[in-house]
């Protein structure tokens, strides 16, 4: 079945370093990809997304590249701040199964120090 | 426009029990999903609803149902409450326009469920 495996956390830098957490996934058809960050005490939100190969999601400054040869879509980001503290979840979407239900990996805590 | 809402927040229940989580879905959207986040986990797929009807599920036990109602609100329910049951309950809801895929899914705060 689908699986995604995530970077383990938790994850610590100090502000403006780079920020890299590594996603790969399995997966039998050609799924959607995502990546979703949870701020403490809220629910999931949609932070970037590609839908096929070689796509690019960007938002906030974060970005991710759909590998369909290496089955990744790594999270990356320049320079980070205190506010991005947070749990980062990847997530896929076999759209083959018509119903577009998500598959998550375990998440990373990432905590950025003034 | 309203976003998704659940209800309650937290919760607290004693094994064996039985519970009912509420959801309300963005308006506009016709499709509720539920998740299942155990502590320092993802979320799991529990199952999606769509015009009323269970469409699609994970892998978890017929003692968690759900039903959806005429407005698109949902409702999952817990049978016979175990320990392990203690987690997040995610809502989530979407757009899906006939066989195309779903629009961008938008999930609730959750709802905290302890079990003792």
């Amino acid at each position: 079945g689908d699986s995604v495996t995530q970077m383990e956390g938790p994850v610590t830098l100090s502000e403006e370093a780079f920020l890299t957490i590594n996603c790969t996934y399995t997966a039998t058809g050609y799924p959607s990809l995502f990546w979703y960050v949870q701020y403490p005490g809220e629910g999931l939100q949609l932070l970037l997304k590609a839908t096929k190969a070689d796509d690019k999601g960007s938002n906030k400054g974060f970005e991710a590249t759909y590998r369909k040869e290496t089955t990744s879509f790594h999270l990356e980001k320049g320079s980070v701040q205190v506010s991005d503290s947070a749990v980062y979840f990847c997530a896929l979407s076999d759209q083959g199964f018509g119903n577009e239900k998500l598959t998550f990996g375990t998440g990373t805590r990432l905590t950025i120090i003034p | 426009e309203t976003g998704v809402t659940q209800s309650p927040t937290h919760l607290i229940k004693t094994r064996g029990q039985q519970v009912t989580l509420r959801c309300s879905s963005q308006s506009g959207h016709n499709t509720v999903s539920w998740y299942q986040q155990a502590l320092g986990q993802g979320p799991q797929f529990i199952f999606q609803y769509y015009r009323e009807e269970e469409n699609g599920r994970g892998n978890f036990p017929p003692r968690f149902s759900g039903l959806q109602f005429p407005n698109y609100s949902s409702e999952l329910n817990v049978n016979a409450l175990e320990l392990d049951d203690s987690a997040l309950y995610l809502c989530a809801s979407s757009l899906k326009r006939g066989e195309g895929p779903n629009t961008e899914a938008f999930f609730g705060q959750g709802t905290r469920l302890t079990v003792v």
